[in-house]
């Protein structure tokens, strides 16, 4: 397809779990970005990938969040031990270096 | 995280009436962005703006970045029903975006 995907679109899951949610960004693109949006907020960073390597990981909010792109294409946002308060929508979205972040639909988490 | 302030928070305006936005930071921006967001959809770019002052239309929008780099407004003129969505601010760190609190827009006809 011509724009960022996101798998799934929907993962309900129960505390404690561990979740894996993936981006397909738009071809050629070589930054990567992830936001997390809560009800009623705008997106909020998480990570930024230029190429394979995280350029900034400074919004992640600790270390049961981790994410790869090992062959800076497809990029996996890994959740450990999720807790309630990780319940968002995570967005991911694309760029062809500075240039416009094109947005993905996102994928709705839910922490029960 | 740190997120920008926008107002209203909410709009309910009739069909063909202007409406105004605006976004304010504490902290310099060299890029104010401009988005909106449909229901179950990311969001999407409406007008970027790169310099202090800067006025840049995009058909009825038109939007303006700050001369202290520290905020931003939307106008929407004419609006129309596919107008309804939440609208966002941004500001572009490095290669971050830090995102406003939103403005909803609806439009009756």
């Amino acid at each position: 397809g011509a724009g960022v995907s996101q798998t799934p679109s929907n993962k309900v899951t129960e505390k404690g779990k561990y979740v894996e949610l993936r981006c397909d960004p738009i071809s050629g693109h070589t930054a990567l970005y992830w936001y997390r949006q809560s009800l009623g907020q705008g997106p909020e960073f998480l990570i930024y990938f230029q190429g394979t390597g995280a350029a900034d990981d400074s919004g992640l909010p600790n270390d049961r969040f981790f994410a790869v792109r090992p062959e800076g294409s497809v990029s996996t946002l890994k959740i450990q031990r999720t807790e309630r308060g990780d319940s968002a929508v995570y967005l991911c979205a694309s760029s062809a270096g500075a240039d416009t972040q094109y947005f993905g639909p996102g994928t709705r988490l839910t922490v029960l | 995280g740190q997120q920008l302030n926008q107002s209203p928070q909410s709009m309910f305006i009739q069909e063909g009436e202007d409406v105004s936005m605006n976004c304010t930071s504490s902290s310099i921006f060299n890029t104010w962005l401009w988005y909106k967001q449909d229901p179950g959809e990311g969001p999407v770019l409406l007008i970027a703006l790169y310099k202090a002052g800067e006025l840049t239309s995009n058909g009825r929008l038109t939007a303006q970045f700050g001369i202290t780099r520290k905020d931003s407004f939307l106008n929407i003129s004419a609006s129309i029903p596919s107008d309804v969505g939440i609208y966002f601010c941004a500001g572009r760190i490095t290669d971050k975006l830090i995102f406003g609190t939103g403005t909803r827009l609806q439009v009756f006809p």
